[in-house]
């Protein structure tokens, strides 16, 4: 199993752009999860997902948009980006108990 | 008050050495218990569950205080490959919201040679 996997590791983007963060998990779990994390602090919950159809804001969820059409994939859409939204972006996936993170995406955005 | 709190160190100790982590959490009704481990730019890895019983897993043995609301992490005989930021980290489960986890700050260690 390759676990959680996240596209691109790195991105840079100008103030206005939008992309697409990719998090793709293969091991059937119902729970997925975006954090993220800005330099020296802890995580900080964006949006999560119970199942497939259903997603819900987590503490940070303004200037992004989520959707889960499948179990293994949940996307994170940035839509105009701003220089607040630098940061690195975990994405994670649980059953029930412990969660398994992606390798993150590390976005600038200037 | 945060959910999860954690002394966030630094802790500088020599190899060998033994070190110690604690961590406390709010709701009384969390369910499951864990310990990661972040690398510097990396995901958190998780490290070890917790139970009320003690568990140990090599070096590194965890315990849970249900009553007082505290999770420790103890790390004996240190190595330099330790280094790292440890994530304490509570999972509580509501009909509402589903399966949610509450991460402490993390506690950074630094073993030296």
């Amino acid at each position: 199993n390759a676990g959680v996997t996240q596209t691109p590791k790195f991105r840079i983007l100008k103030i206005g752009q939008s992309m697409t963060l990719q998090c793709t998990q293969d091991m059937n779990h119902n729970y997925m999860y975006w954090y993220r994390q800005d330099p020296g602090m802890g995580l900080k919950l964006i949006y999560y997902s119970v199942g497939a159809g259903i997603t819900d804001k987590g503490e940070v969820p303004n200037g992004y948009n989520v959707s889960r059409s499948t179990t293994e994939d949940f996307p994170l859409r940035l839509e105009l980006a701003a220089p607040s939204q630098t940061s690195v972006y975990f994405c994670a996936s649980s059953y029930r108990v412990a969660q398994f993170f992606g390798p993150g995406t590390r976005l600038t955005v200037l | 008050r945060k959910e999860v709190e954690q002394d966030p160190g630094p802790f500088n100790v020599p190899e060998g050495a033994t070190v110690a982590f604690n961590c406390t959490y709010s709701n009384s009704a969390s369910q499951s218990f864990f310990w990661y481990r972040q690398d510097c730019r990396k995901e958190p890895k998780l490290l070890m569950s917790v139970y009320s019983s003690g568990n140990e897993d090599g070096r590194f043995t965890a315990q849970l205080n249900r009553a007082s609301q505290y999770i420790s992490l103890l790390i004996r005989d240190s190595k330099l490959s330790d280094s790292a930021t440890y994530l304490c980290v509570v999972n509580l489960y509501r009909p509402n919201t589903g399966n949610q986890f509450y991460f402490g700050t993390g506690t950074s260690l630094t073993v030296i040679p």
